[in-house]
């Protein structure tokens, strides 16, 4: 298993600025996948980040919005620029195979 | 389109009353179905990954099968630790290797 760590672990922020979230892992992995819960929601893919390529961003997510860097095996970060009210979420940091999918704690994120 | 559906939305049981979760998918080239759990304000916790129909995997009090079109969380005994919200994924191609796609979850409550 993979043992993952964010920073922060929650945070608020006004409108219209930006905020840079931290994921850590405890092993070297290819392949890390940010991913957004709302409220009462369940988890819906931003984008994955493969070390040595641009991040594969899913439809509804754009890389003007949320800028991804994934500079090492064991590091990324995902930042939401701009942020709105709508942003307020729980974002979550993922690494896994197909054999299984190991989740960060999350970052909650409010935005006023 | 890749779907996950998951029912019902919240079960609540009392103490040691057995009962099951469903998880309905739709997918392309399905690789793998995986159960989650996650308690409040924390990141989902790994279970089980079924790969094939007929497979059966158990933990503890949770047992794990798989058909052509559906899996189930079979929750035997339950106590009021078992509590949280479960969540069912299915991962599928996607570019770049592979992608997960998450149901809504199951809202489990067991009563003392």
């Amino acid at each position: 298993s993979a043992v993952i760590s964010q920073k922060p672990s929650r945070d608020i922020c006004q409108r219209g600025t930006s905020l840079t979230i931290q994921c850590q892992v405890d092993s070297q992995v290819t392949m890390m996948f940010w991913y957004r819960q709302q409220p009462g929601q369940s988890l819906t893919l931003i984008a994955t980040a493969n070390q040595g390529s641009e991040a594969t961003y899913e439809s509804g997510f754009v890389i003007d919005k949320f800028p991804i860097s994934r500079p090492n095996l064991t590091f990324s970060t995902l930042t939401v620029s701009n942020m709105s009210p709508e942003d307020s979420s729980i974002y979550l940091c993922s690494v896994g195979s197909s054999y299984e999918q190991y989740f960060g704690p999350g970052t909650r994120l409010t935005v006023t | 389109e890749d779907q996950v559906t998951q029912s019902p939305e919240a079960l609540r049981l009392q103490e040691g009353e057995s009962s099951s979760l469903n998880c309905s998918y739709t997918v392309s080239g399905l690789r793998g179905l995986f159960w989650y759990r996650q308690d409040p304000g924390k990141g989902p916790e790994f279970l089980f990954t079924l790969y094939s129909a007929g497979e059966e995997k158990e933990k503890e009090r949770l047992k794990a099968t798989l058909t052509k079109k559906e899996s189930f969380l079979h929750i035997t005994a339950p106590k009021p630790e078992d509590s949280a919200t479960y969540l069912c994924a299915v991962q599928a191609p996607h570019t770049g290797g592979f992608k997960t796609i998450f149901g809504a979850g199951t809202r489990l409550f067991v009563k003392a």
